[in-house]
């Protein structure tokens, strides 16, 4: 069974760094793309940035580019989030997802960020 | 972006009772290997979000066939034959074909 599961979210101030990882089991890691997903409140999903297999090819949304860092281990079987400067705007639940053919497959429950002083 | 206009954004559905989400792209979702990248998702109240429908009409493993997807280029549709209970909550189309992939603003449907 396919099991993604982040962890790692929090209350952190504007202007202030976080780090999420997740971690995949059921299924060989280093053969898929992965992705972050986020929702803020009440919103509909956003993608955030997508990762080849052996992290040769990243995409990220233009918005974002600079401030986060998206990484993975494949021998951790991990996907990693590092979140810098920090917006209240920022504030979402972040998921870890499967990529595969030009969607997401399979998500994990999701690690709520929330930016506030 | 491609933006992703769903309608309606609020189905209020009577149990067993057909139900109909419209899904419309600013560009064409034709990809440039000839598939066409437009996926449903269900996210029920509580859950993360599940796909229900990939590259417009294939319905992903475990998903009833009361659902179904169809469309082409700019405009595509989620169909439920007969909404049941477990079918309460929030839809949305995404399209994979142009990155940054794009998720519409939602169809929520209840129950009547």
């Amino acid at each position: 069974e396919v099991q993604l599961v982040e962890s790692g979210g929090g209350l952190v101030q504007p202007g202030g760094s976080l780090r999420i990882s997740c971690t995949a089991s059921g299924f060989t890691f280093s053969d898929h793309w992965m992705s972050w997903v986020r929702q803020a409140p009440g919103k509909g999903p956003e993608c955030v940035a997508n990762i080849k297999q052996d992290g040769s090819l990243i995409f990220y949304v233009d918005s974002l580019k600079g401030r986060f860092t998206i990484s993975r281990d494949n021998a951790k079987n991990s996907l990693y989030l590092q979140m810098n400067s920090l917006r209240a705007e920022d504030t979402a639940v972040y998921y870890c997802a499967r990529a595969i053919r030009h969607s997401y497959d399979y998500w994990g429950q999701g690690t709520l960020v929330t930016v506030s002083s | 972006d491609v933006v992703m206009t769903q309608s309606p954004l609020s189905l209020p559905v009577t149990l067993g009772q057909p139900a109909s989400i419209s899904c419309r792209s600013s560009r064409g979702l034709v990809h440039s290997d000839g598939s066409t990248y437009l996926n449903w998702f269900q996210q029920r109240p509580g859950q993360s979000p599940r796909r229900l429908i990939y590259e417009v009409s294939n319905r992903d493993s475990g998903v009833p066939d009361r659902f179904s997807g169809s469309g082409s280029g700019t405009e595509f549709t989620l169909k439920i034959s007969r909404v049941e209970a477990e079918d309460v909550g929030i839809y949305y189309c995404m399209q994979g074909t142009h990155w940054t992939w794009t998720f519409g603003q939602g169809t929520k449907v209840e129950i009547k």
